[in-house]
């Protein structure tokens, strides 16, 4: 069984640039979590999707960040337009009761 | 508010001595907690959850945890080090919501 993907593993964009992250659950699952991790502190929770549906975003940070569900299979976050602030690792998790994760993104704004 | 403390940044121990990796949470209600590990380049792998019953609970590579409701921890435990459990360890609660509060994490050092 394929476990989560993400895509790209790692990304470098300039400052107001726009990035788009991929995530592709696992199979069937239909919890979809977003987390992201900067500076080394501790991974702080995005938002929740259950199918294609919006659950809990309270996690947003600000309306730069627009995440989607499209037919409830993969999910896009997508920063526009990118802060410093917003480097970190970026977590992509998916469960039909336990939270497996995926390897993450490296977003770095420069 | 709930939240969750990793007090040690890195713990470093040497090959064969027991290791703990300490954390302690706060939430109203009973929760749901959880280790998970990462490893360079990798994703998080989850090691093992309390959810109810026994205070000691069995998970993956050897480790256990304990939790202590009065002192409100769940550390982690593992008997015997090896180098390859040198890790990034995250202690995690969530508490019927789903979404998941974790700590700060905790580098494990295994020295031969």
């Amino acid at each position: 069984e394929a476990g989560v993907t993400q895509f790209p593993s790692h990304s470098v964009i300039e400052k107001g640039q726009t990035v788009t992250l991929r995530c592709d659950p696992i199979s069937g699952h239909d919890n979809l979590y977003w987390y992201r991790r900067v500076m080394g502190k501790e991974i702080k929770f995005l938002l929740h999707f259950v199918k294609e549906s919006k659950q809990d975003e309270s996690g947003m940070p600000n309306n730069r960040f627009l995440a989607e569900r499209t037919g409830g299979t993969y999910s896009t976050l997508k920063v526009q337009p990118a802060e410093l602030e917003d480097s970190g690792v970026y977590f992509c998790a998916s469960s039909q009761g336990e939270q497996y994760f995926g390897p993450g993104t490296r977003l770095t704004v420069t | 508010a709930q939240s969750v403390a990793q007090p040690e940044d890195q713990v470093n121990v040497a090959e064969g001595n027991p290791l703990t990796v300490k954390c302690t949470y706060s939430v109203s209600g009973n929760p749901y907690l959880f280790w998970y590990v990462q490893y360079p380049n990798r994703g998080l792998q989850f090691l093992l959850k309390y959810i109810t019953g026994d205070n000691l609970v069995k998970g993956s590579y050897g480790f256990e945890a304990e939790f202590n409701k009065s002192q409100t921890s769940f550390h982690l435990k593992k008997p015997s080090a090896l180098v390859s459990d040198s890790a990034l360890y995250f202690c995690a609660l969530t508490h019927n919501t789903g979404k998941l509060i974790f700590g700060q994490g905790t580098t494990l050092q295994v020295k031969p």
